[in-house]
């Protein structure tokens, strides 16, 4: 147990709707970072937040936006769903320092299916 | 660019020892790690090499050579357990953002 819990566990959409995930961090840690993993591959990086502000962001369109709140627990958006888009949702929380991180520490991750 | 290279998928039996080669280029590099992910499962921190040589930690080590872009993951006294896909991940230096490669599939066999 990393002490990282997302929820929901499963999601099924449409194509075209919206949809949220969250995440709640490792106590102490102010970093959180999303990643989607779709079958057969390694995680992408979708972004990262430290202390509420977007810290860095992967080759993903602005559809997908996020949100860090003051107790480090974040949310990921994604609008206009696409098929595509059907993925595990990995969010890593960790510790930073500066621009040192600690080890990132994995949630259970969120499926996400869009019909 | 940024590359992350590893095997798809590697087989051996129980009791054995595997080793699990990655090959990186990165634009900047501030450290290796790598995971263990059991299949629908998230993810878990396995090692962190960041300087040349070896880390160990029980039956597993791993090993990192900057010159070369090179690390491999050495599993010994391999248990049924530890069929699982093994993911190779850089830290960009600039980012800290985690790069991954595609994972490779080990399964133990009796």
């Amino acid at each position: 147990e990393t002490g990282v819990t997302q929820s929901p566990t499963h999601l099924i959409k449409t194509r075209g709707q919206q949809v949220t995930l969250r995440c709640s961090s490792q106590s102490g840690h102010n970093t959180v970072s999303w990643y989607q993993q779709a079958l057969g591959q390694g995680p992408q990086f979708i972004f990262q937040y430290y202390r509420e502000e977007e810290n860095g962001r992967g080759n993903f369109p602005p559809r997908f936006s996020g949100l860090q709140f003051p107790n480090y627990s974040s949310e990921l958006n994604v609008n206009a769903l696409e098929l595509d888009d059907s993925a595990l949702y990995l969010c890593a929380s960790s510790l930073s320092g500066g621009r040192s991180t600690d080890t990132q520490y994995f949630g259970p991750g969120t499926r996400l299916t869009v019909l | 660019g940024q590359n992350i290279d590893q095997p798809t998928e590697m087989t051996a039996t129980e009791g054995a020892i595997v080793q699990i080669n990655c090959t990186y280029q990165t634009s900047g590099f501030n450290g290796l790690f790598w995971y263990q992910q059991h299949a629908g499962e998230a993810p878990t921190f396995l090692s962190y090499n960041v300087l040349d040589g070896l880390e160990e930690k029980g039956r597993f080590s791993s090993f990192l050579s900057r010159s070369k872009g090179y690390s491999y993951l050495l599993l010994k006294e391999l248990q049924m357990k530890d069929s699982a896909s093994y993911l190779c991940a850089v830290r960009d230096l600039d980012t800290d953002k985690l790069i991954f490669g595609t994972g490779t599939r080990l399964q133990v066999f009796p």
